[in-house]
């Protein structure tokens, strides 16, 4: 159980172009979903967390109107780079979470992005 | 300030036994994740302590000491497959997961 898809696995746009993400959990229902960006070689680091329903919360030097995240039931959350540019070309991954606090979270398999 | 600290890179042998140390400072506890990933994917879950204790699962362990804000992570009967990175993780006291930059770990044959 606790499977998490992402699509698509792989992106290439041109520069200005604006690139949707999804993330859905399978079989589990998901309040909270996570979206992580990881550049080579480095670790993940966390964009921001939506709970269903409610509006995104953006960590510190994210801006929140070039990535836009809809979390709008408990299976799907999207997230849209608007107007791309080359450095945002990056690996892209969600993760889900049940209802406790403490539950694991379970990651989506990627989104990796390339803008030209 | 919050803080992870785990090696960067670990070599070991096939069919020997490797312990990725973790160590941590973060504003409250809510317990500690191992992710496993490999090259080019995604994390997968591995284990979760919250308590003291060695947690087993298999050829992988996992072990929390709280008061020395300390684990480990111990992979037995190394195989070729087991070469990816080793992510800990904390549940800070908001539940969020700060992450440590990872361990990557090389087996050789």
């Amino acid at each position: 159980g606790a499977v998490v898809s992402q699509h698509p696995s792989r992106v290439i746009c041109k520069s200005g172009t604006s690139v949707k993400i999804e993330c859905r959990s399978l079989d589990f229902q998901a309040t909270t979903m996570f979206w992580y960006r990881q550049f080579p070689k480095q670790s993940l680091m966390l964009m921001a967390t939506s709970n269903e329903g409610s509006k995104a919360t953006y960590e510190q030097g994210v801006e929140k109107d070039k990535f836009l995240i809809n979390h709008a039931s408990l299976t799907l959350s999207t997230l849209t780079v608007t107007s791309a540019h080359p450095e945002d070309s990056s690996f892209y991954i969600c993760s889900a979470r049940t209802g406790t606090s403490q539950e694991t979270q379970y990651f989506g398999p990627g989104t990796r992005l390339l803008v030209l | 300030g919050q803080n992870i600290d785990q090696p960067t890179e670990m070599t070991a042998t096939e069919g020997a036994i490797v312990q990725i140390n973790c160590t941590y400072q973060t504003s409250g506890f809510n317990g500690l994740f191992w992710y496993q990933q490999h090259a080019g994917e995604a994390p997968t879950f591995l284990s979760y302590n919250v308590l003291d204790g060695l947690e087993e699962k298999g050829r992988f362990s996992s072990f929390l000491s709280r008061s020395k804000g300390y684990s480990y992570l111990l992979l037995k009967e190394l195989q070729m497959k087991d070469s990816a990175s080793y992510l800990c993780a904390v549940s800070d006291s908001n539940y969020q997961l700060i992450w440590g930059a990872g361990t990557k770990l090389i087996i050789k044959p």
